[in-house]
């Protein structure tokens, strides 16, 4: 069965502290995204990667890192620096290389920080 | 000034309404525009796209662009309970790769 898996679905975390949150897909898509939604607005672009072992910031990439080395597998990691860092996470793939413009999303990971 | 701007909401209609959702947009490079829904704490998924300026009609869901002006709409025809979500318009950028999303309009459908 294809398509994108976050994990985990809720995560709490103390204030300072890092955490990782998951992506895999299995679409063999080649562009993945990660996007953070807060109540009652849009996504907003924190990091995206085109190609494996590249990836480029988005608009609010501050205080957030990733890593892309596998196609599979685009992980963000959620640094003390980032202020505010309690929100909706939510990851997606792309086809690339001219096969479709369309975002499939995975369930998202709802991150909450105490 | 964002990049694009969506009509807020939260919009109500009985069932059966005709529903306008709009947004604007002010970058010229966007080629594609995408328009996803989201039901309540769920990810979002494609429900239809224009390419350029035109209007396309995929059964009660017809999507309308306007270049000229940067005016995207999305037009539901005899709306059901089940349309109720949050419909994010989000214009696509094929040179850099990505989207912009606007912040969405909340629909509910009352039977």
């Amino acid at each position: 069965d294809g398509g994108i898996t976050q994990s985990p679905k809720y995560l709490f975390r103390k204030e300072g502290q890092n955490v990782t949150l998951s992506c895999e897909q299995n679409l063999n898509h080649d562009a993945m995204y990660w996007y953070r939604q807060d109540p009652g607005q849009g996504l907003r672009l924190i990091y995206y990667s085109q190609i494996v072992n590249d990836f480029q910031k988005g608009d609010i990439a501050e205080g957030y890192s990733v890593s892309r080395e596998k196609k599979e597998s685009f992980p963000l990691t959620v640094t003390s620096a980032q202020k505010n860092p309690t929100a909706f996470y939510l990851c997606a793939s792309r086809p690339g290389g001219g096969l479709g413009n369309e975002q499939f999303f995975g369930p998202g990971t709802r991150l909450t920080v105490l | 000034q964002k990049e694009v701007e969506q009509d807020p909401g939260p919009l109500s209609v009985p069932e059966g309404a005709i529903v306008s959702l709009n947004c604007t947009y002010s970058n010229s490079a966007f080629q594609y525009f995408m328009w996803y829904r989201q039901y309540s704490r769920k990810g979002p998924e494609l429900l239809m796209y224009t390419y350029s300026s035109g209007n396309k009609e995929d059964g009660r869901f017809t999507a309308q662009v306007d270049k000229s002006s940067k005016y995207i709409s999305l037009f539901i025809r005899d709306s059901q309970p089940s349309d109720s979500a949050t419909y994010l318009c989000a214009p696509y950028n094929t040179n850099a790769g990505k989207s912009t999303f606007g912040d969405g309009t909340t629909l509910t459908v009352k039977p």
